[in-house]
């Protein structure tokens, strides 16, 4: 069956770090893959999504990039972070009847 | 990016009523999907729509999809305790383009 890890499931930065969330898919070739970010309290939003290897599609310009080395890794990173980074971010793919979320990473941001 | 209109925006019920819950968009969708968000968790799949004039049933949840193909409901019958969580609907034309509401968070008072 298809399974969807991401990781760390919370991350404490200072301002001015990077960042690398790592979002892997089991049980499926050539998904297509998204990065969303949730304020506290607040609906998701689509920060970018890949349908392959190298494919990166940016939704909001922002302080974050996305990157896809391999089929199944997708990667979300910045250079240096910003207090505004901080939220509750999700990886999903498309699949199982809809999209499938991992159970996300806590970022703040201090 | 485009948004849908979900609402209410939250809800306080006494366990065993019954709950409903809306989305609108101002474009056309072929996919409306309705998710569960538990806190710290990524949201989960509870029922996905496909047709216009859909109704789907999953326990306790009925959710249709809108004739006009704006618009989705969902339906929590006999409410119990677990039911409470942030609850978001999704739509999509094309599958790589999903949007989401905002959430109804769900407070259910024993």
């Amino acid at each position: 069956s298809q399974t969807i890890h991401q990781w760390p499931a919370t991350l404490v930065q200072p301002v001015g770090s990077p960042l690398s969330l790592e979002c892997t898919v089991e049980g499926t070739s050539n998904p297509n893959l998204y990065w969303y970010r949730q304020a506290a309290g607040r609906g998701l939003q689509l920060l970018f999504y890949s349908v392959g290897i190298g494919q990166i599609s940016s939704e909001v310009p922002q302080n974050l990039s996305a990157s896809r080395p391999q089929d199944r890794q997708f990667i979300l990173s910045s250079k240096k972070l910003l207090l505004s980074d901080s939220g509750f971010y999700l990886c999903a793919w498309r699949g199982g009847g809809g999209y499938t979320f991992g159970s996300g990473t806590r970022l703040t941001v201090v | 990016g485009q948004q849908l209109n979900q609402s209410p925006q939250s809800m306080f019920i006494q366990e065993g009523e019954d709950v409903s819950m809306n989305c609108t968009s101002s474009s056309i969708f072929n996919t409306w999907l309705w998710y569960k968000q538990d806190p710290g968790e990524g949201p989960v799949l509870l029922i996905a729509l496909y047709k216009a004039g859909e109704l789907t049933s999953n326990g306790r949840l009925t959710a249709q999809f809108g004739i006009t193909r704006k618009d989705s409901f969902l339906n929590i019958s006999a409410s119990i305790p677990s039911d409470v969580g942030i609850y978001f609907c999704a739509g999509s034309y094309n599958n790589n383009d999903m949007r989401f509401g905002a959430g109804t968070r769900l407070t259910v008072k024993p």
